[in-house]
C-alpha cells in the first residue's frame, strides 16, 4: 500500500526566511508525486507534478524536487501570503490508476 | 481559469438522514473524483467515475455512498442514511485523463458534512 509522511506537522517562519519541507514515501513504483496548496476551509490547489528522481519544479518562490525516496518543497523569501498547509500525493505504478494517498500536510506560517 | 465548483458550502443533516451533496467538474474533464476530509487527517480518497460508471471505490464507499452524473454538468454523491463519522469535509475533483497519466486532479473548495 502507497504511503505518504511529511514533515514537520507545522513550520513556523519570518518573512523572508528560506526553508523546506519534506514528503517521505513508500509506493511500489512511482507514476507521480504531486504537491498540492490547501487554505484554510477550500480545497487543494495543485501546485506540481513530478515524474522521476532528479526532476525540478519551480513556481515563484516555491521549488520542488524528488529523489527515489522522498520530494522536498523548497520556500525561498517566503511572504505571509504563503502561509498555508502543504500537501504531497502520490501515485504508483502497481494498483490504482485513479487514486491519488496524500500525507497529512505541513502547516506553513510565515510571520511578517 | 475553470473551476471545480460545490454545493452546498455547509451541510447540517440529523443521523440517519439522506444527504446529497453537488459538484459541477470542469467542463471538459472526462473523470470525477470524491475524497473526504476528517478534520484533522489526511485527505483520503473515496471514488472515481469515468464514463458513467465506477472505475473505482475505497472500502470507505460502502453501500451507503452512491454517486451519479445526473446531466451532463452535474455530479454528486449520496449518502443514503448518514452516521456521526460521515462528517467531514467532502471534496470533488475532476481531472482531463487519470492520474495514473499524471494529469493533476482540480479540487472544489468542498461541502462541510456536520451530522447530529
Amino acid at each position: 500500500e502507497d504511503q505518504v509522511t511529511q514533515s514537520p506537522e507545522a513550520l513556523r517562519l519570518q518573512e523572508g526566511e528560506s526553508s523546506s519541507l519534506n514528503c517521505s514515501y513508500t509506493v511500489s513504483g512511482l507514476r507521480g508525486l504531486f504537491w498540492y496548496r490547501q487554505d484554510p476551509g477550500k480545497g487543494p490547489e495543485f501546485l506540481f507534478t513530478l515524474y522521476s528522481a532528479g526532476e525540478e519544479k519551480e513556481k515563484e518562490r516555491l521549488k520542488a524536487t524528488l529523489t527515489k525516496k522522498e520530494s522536498f518543497l523548497h520556500i525561498t523569501a517566503p511572504k505571509p501570503e504563503d502561509s498555508a498547509t502543504y500537501l504531497c500525493a502520490v501515485q504508483g505504478v502497481r494498483g490504482s490508476n485513479y487514486k491519488l494517498t496524500f500525507g497529512k500536510g505541513t502547516l506553513l506560517t510565515v510571520n511578517p | 481559469e475553470p473551476e471545480v465548483t460545490q454545493t452546498p458550502s455547509h451541510q447540517v443533516t440529523q443521523m440517519g438522514q439522506e444527504v446529497i451533496l453537488r459538484c459541477v467538474p470542469i467542463s471538459n474533464h472526462l473523470y470525477f473524483y470524491w475524497y473526504r476530509q476528517i478534520l484533522g487527517q489526511k485527505v483520503e480518497f473515496l471514488v472515481s467515475f469515468y464514463n458513467n460508471e465506477i472505475s473505482e471505490k475505497s472500502e470507505i464507499f460502502d453501500d451507503q455512498f452512491s454517486v451519479e452524473r445526473p446531466d451532463g454538468s452535474n455530479f454528486t454523491l449520496k449518502i443514503r442514511s448518514t452516521k456521526l463519522e460521515d462528517s467531514a469535509m467532502y471534496f470533488c475533483a475532476s481531472s482531463r485523463v487519470p492520474p495514473s497519466y499524471n494529469s493533476p486532479l482540480h479540487f472544489g473548495n468542498g461541502t462541510r458534512l456536520t451530522v447530529t
